[in-house]
């Protein structure tokens, strides 16, 4: 069975320095994968989406970036964060094509802080 | 891109069906209709998705209007784990997903 890994769970950081979360899939070839952040209260934005490797689009300009050096890895980065980066951060993968008939299948998400 | 509208919050009893409806008025033809639902500090988990016919799973049905203007997610026996945010989403839309609707089960 698939399985999806995502870490840390929780995060302080303090404004300025750097990000990276880490998130894998299990069980699966050529996941489409997905990084969404959740602010306190709000829906989920979708940030960026990838359909293989190296292939990263992004939906909202941000001074977030990611990166899918594997199959099954995506990788969310920041080199300065900001206040405004905290939120609930979620990786998700799907299969087949991006947002046909494929549901989503999300981590248990990383709560980042920055202080 | 299409989008969904959802009430904000409902209430049901323990026990009893809920029905949560979404309203998604410009939904495209290639659209499928997603749900999900998340509970407080998890990842959004899926419950059903739908073309144009009506599905049912283990966790819940999905009835879609014959003009795919409207869904409704049926929770047929609503239980205190049923309390989450249900998300109703458009595949096409970029899986854009809203605030959902807060369902509180009461006993």
């Amino acid at each position: 069975s698939q399985t999806i890994h995502q870490w840390p769970a929780t995060l302080v950081q303090p404004v300025g320095s750097p990000l990276s979360l880490e998130c894998t899939v299990e069980g699966t070839s050529n996941p489409n994968l997905y990084w969404y952040r959740q602010a306190a209260g709000r829906g989920l934005q979708l940030l960026f989406y990838s359909v293989g490797i190296g292939q990263i689009s992004s939906e909202v300009p941000q001074n977030l970036s990611a990166s899918r050096p594997q199959d099954r890895q995506f990788i969310l980065s920041s080199k300065k964060l900001l206040l405004s980066d905290s939120g609930f951060y979620l990786c998700a993968w799907s299969a087949g094509a991006y947002s046909y008939n494929s549901p989503l299948h999300f981590g248990n998400g990383t709560r980042l802080t920055v202080t | 891109d299409a989008k969904t509208t959802q009430p904000n919050s409902m209430e049901s009893n323990e026990e009893e069906p809920v029905h949560l409806p979404c309203n998604h008025s410009t939904i495209s033809g290639t659209d499928y209709i997603h749900w999900y639902r998340q509970l407080p500090s998890q990842g959004p988990e899926y419950v059903i998705h739908g073309l144009t016919s009506n599905v049912n799973n283990r966790m819940a049905s999905l009835a879609i209007a014959e003009d795919r203007k409207s869904s409704t997610l049926i929770l047929h026996r609503a239980t205190l784990r049923d309390a989450a945010v249900y998300y109703c989403i458009l595949s096409y839309s970029k899986l854009t997903f809203g605030t959902g609707t807060r369902l509180q089960v009461t006993l």
